[in-house]
């Protein structure tokens, strides 16, 4: 099966711009989640969908990030205005059910930098 | 609180020899833990993952070893191969205020395999 896929890989903007990022999940995968990953540590849980709606979104910068999956499948995270520490990669994963107790799988990220 | 750690940063092996990772959490209440292997440029890969109801479990020249007593979890390589270098991450299933529980990751532990 196909896995999830990202894009762009890479990203460079200066501060104060916007970007935003997209995800399709695993066909068939109810949950998605968007993790950001700063350099040296694990990823963090930003945002987590089930089907079009949030379950969790206590951990997203919400005066400068948002999110929507307004189809149930694929997403998009969006950053306006970007800052410096917002430099990291932004990781997507999806698995079947929601919740925390089973294997997410992961895309491969976009790596985002910010001058 | 809110916390998954592991006891080294960086292990250094040689090829064919055993590897072990360990890793600490927080949270006694926590009842699914997962390792991933990510790979430079590449995001998070599933390894294997135990459930609190569980003492061990083996894959593919791998083990996972949970202790409820001491909070600790630990991931066995067997004949540990060039391919097998990577960061590798635990992770544990919180719940805190949330039904459907989320991943908390630790930092980290990165794996070099000597030729």
């Amino acid at each position: 099966e196909a896995g999830v896929a990202q894009s762009p890989r890479y990203k460079i903007i200066e501060k104060r711009q916007s970007v935003a990022f997209w995800c399709n999940p695993i066909s068939g995968h109810a949950t998605l989640y968007w993790y950001q990953q700063i350099l040296g540590q694990g990823p963090k849980l930003l945002i987590q969908f089930q089907n079009n709606g949030v379950v969790d979104d206590s951990q997203l910068p919400k005066d400068r990030f948002s999110a929507e999956r307004l189809k149930g499948v694929d997403s998009t995270l969006k950053i306006q205005p970007a800052k410096l520490e917002d430099s990291a990669v932004y990781l997507c994963a999806s698995s079947s059910q929601t919740g925390g107790n089973q294997p997410q799988h992961f895309g491969d990220g976009t790596r985002l930098s910010i001058l | 609180g809110e916390s998954v750690g592991l006891h080294l940063p960086t292990l250094s092996v040689q090829e064919g020899d055993n590897s072990i990772i360990n890793c600490a959490y927080s949270n006694s209440a926590s009842d699914y833990f997962i390792w991933y292997k990510q790979e430079s440029g590449k995001g998070p890969q599933f390894i294997i993952d135990i459930r609190s109801n569980m003492d061990k479990r083996q894959g593919q020249r791998v083990t996972v070893l949970l202790n409820k007593t001491v909070k600790h979890l630990s991931l066995q390589i067997a004949a540990t191969q060039p391919g097998d270098s990577a960061v590798y991450f635990c992770a544990e299933n919180f719940y805190g205020s949330s039904n459907t529980g989320k991943l908390i990751f630790g930092q980290g532990t990165t794996l070099q395999v000597k030729p």
